[in-house]
């Protein structure tokens, strides 16, 4: 199994509050993204890392902002956290000459 | 307009009958195709590819068919086990940075 660690697995916030998502990684890939899933959409794109303080918005990304200063740790941050972001977050990772993406376990986020 | 369309949410077939899970996409600049598996509360796992040099790619139980012309790709599982019972995505290789785009997922139940 691919080295991704998520944390928290599980958090519930109030509206307003700042929320910050840790995605952690093992094998050194140099990209880094983070999804959303909800009933109806699929998975989809919030923003990605393409390398260490290199990052670009994907479809969903209003609301958010993400940081990466080490290889290995990607950031997700709802800076005033929404009813509308209660949602499963994850983290992937790729890299090297494969073209799948490997997924962590999911943060489940709930906001109040 | 969705780029990639699962318009099965759902799917049931008895155990040891082949499982065919299908897929549309409108337009694809890489013709790469990849199919992810979820169990619930897990991160979706990797599961087969296609690309368009290719129309069929076959891995033990999984067959993955790509018709270009009619930009349907679809996803046999024989024999179906209960134990493939989960979500199944389609998805569409998006690009140089590796980012994916899912389909909504169908749900299969392999009943024994």
């Amino acid at each position: 199994d691919a080295g991704i660690t998520q944390s928290p697995r599980h958090k519930v916030t109030e509206t307003g509050t700042p929320v910050t998502l840790r995605c952690h990684q093992t094998e050194n890939h140099r990209y880094m993204y983070w999804y959303r899933q909800d009933p109806g959409h699929g998975l989809r794109l919030i923003h990605y890392s393409y390398g260490v303080k290199d990052t670009d918005k994907g479809e969903v990304s209003d609301g958010y902002s993400v940081s990466r200063s080490k290889t290995e740790d990607f950031l997700l941050t709802l800076e005033s956290a929404t009813s509308s972001q209660t949602s499963v977050y994850f983290c992937a990772i790729s890299g090297g000459l494969q073209v799948e993406a490997f997924f962590g376990q999911g943060t489940r986020l709930t906001v109040v | 307009d969705q780029q990639v369309k699962q318009n099965s949410p759902s799917l049931s077939v008895q155990e040891g009958r082949i499982s065919i899970l299908n897929c549309d996409y409108t337009n694809s600049m890489f013709d790469y195709f990849l199919w992810y598996k979820k169990y619930p509360a897990e991160g979706p796992t990797f599961l087969i590819s296609i690309s368009s040099i290719k129309d069929k790619n076959e891995d033990g139980r999984f067959t993955v068919f790509l018709n270009k012309s009619a930009k349907h790709l679809s996803l046999h599982i024989v024999p179906s086990q209960p134990g493939d019972s989960a979500v199944y995505f389609c998805v569409e290789y998006g690009g140089s940075q590796g980012n994916l785009i899912f389909g909504k997922g169908t749900k299969l139940s392999v009943k024994p």
